[in-house]
């Protein structure tokens, strides 16, 4: 079975700086996706980036970036310029194809807080 | 961009009632999914349907019971709950491609469920 693991239950970062966000996965699998959303005090999850796995090329999204190390089974968030609506729950998540649905597993989530 | 409604917002039950969870999508998705979000742990997968048909049911207990009488549409029935089965219930669908390993999935804002 795929198992996600975060790490840091919180993480804080100063407005305007970098933070980084940890994640690692088991799998056998060779072909998966690999997913970080966010979910804010409104509960709402939305994806904030996603990264094929037999893609090298790391996944960028405006101010968020990934560090994907299929090797290592690594798979990090980095946002840049921290900003205050930046401050939500994230989780790390991996999918596999089950042929017209996903199957998701997701991490425990690390809470950003974003100080002013 | 959600799409995904979900209702009650809070839900407050005894364990001997009976309520339902809807969640509606009109993003003309053909999967949707119900996930139990509990503190500190990972979000559980609870059920899938995928054109309507249950494809998904993890172990989930019979008090615990799905309907999907359309692709817009999805609930979850609860009988006569335990005090650990409060936690956030969360809706999502997606897309349901028959290649659907890269599909993001679109969230609800959950029903927060206390059961006393």
């Amino acid at each position: 079975a795929q198992t996600v693991t975060q790490s840091q239950p919180e993480m804080s970062v100063q407005e305007a700086e970098t933070v980084t966000l940890s994640c690692t996965y088991d799998t056998s699998e060779s072909d998966y996706y690999l997913f970080w959303y966010k979910q804010p005090p409104s509960r709402q999850m939305i994806l904030v980036i996603r990264q094929e796995a037999y893609k090298q090329q790391n996944a960028t999204e405006n101010r968020f970036s990934v560090n994907f190390q299929k090797a290592a089974k690594s798979f990090s968030l980095k946002i840049s310029d921290s900003q205050l609506g930046d401050a939500a729950m994230y989780f790390c998540a991996y999918s596999t194809d089950y042929g017209g649905y996903q199957k998701v597993t997701f991490g425990t989530g690390t809470k950003l807080q974003v100080i002013p | 961009e959600t799409g995904v409604t979900q209702t009650p917002r809070h839900l407050v039950m005894g364990m001997t009632n009976k309520k339902s969870l809807k969640c509606e999508q009109h993003l003309g998705h053909n999967a949707m999914y119900w996930y139990k979000q509990s503190a500190k742990k990972p979000l559980e997968l609870m059920f899938v349907y995928s054109l309507e048909e249950r494809v998904e049911n993890n172990s989930v207990p019979s008090r615990f019971s799905p309907e999907c009488p359309n692709s817009s549409h999805l609930f979850l029935h609860l009988h006569t709950l335990q005090p650990e089965d409060s936690a956030l219930y969360l809706c999502a669908s997606s897309q349901g491609r028959v290649q659907a390993t890269n599909e993001k999935l679109f969230f609800g804002s959950g029903t927060q469920l206390s059961v006393l």
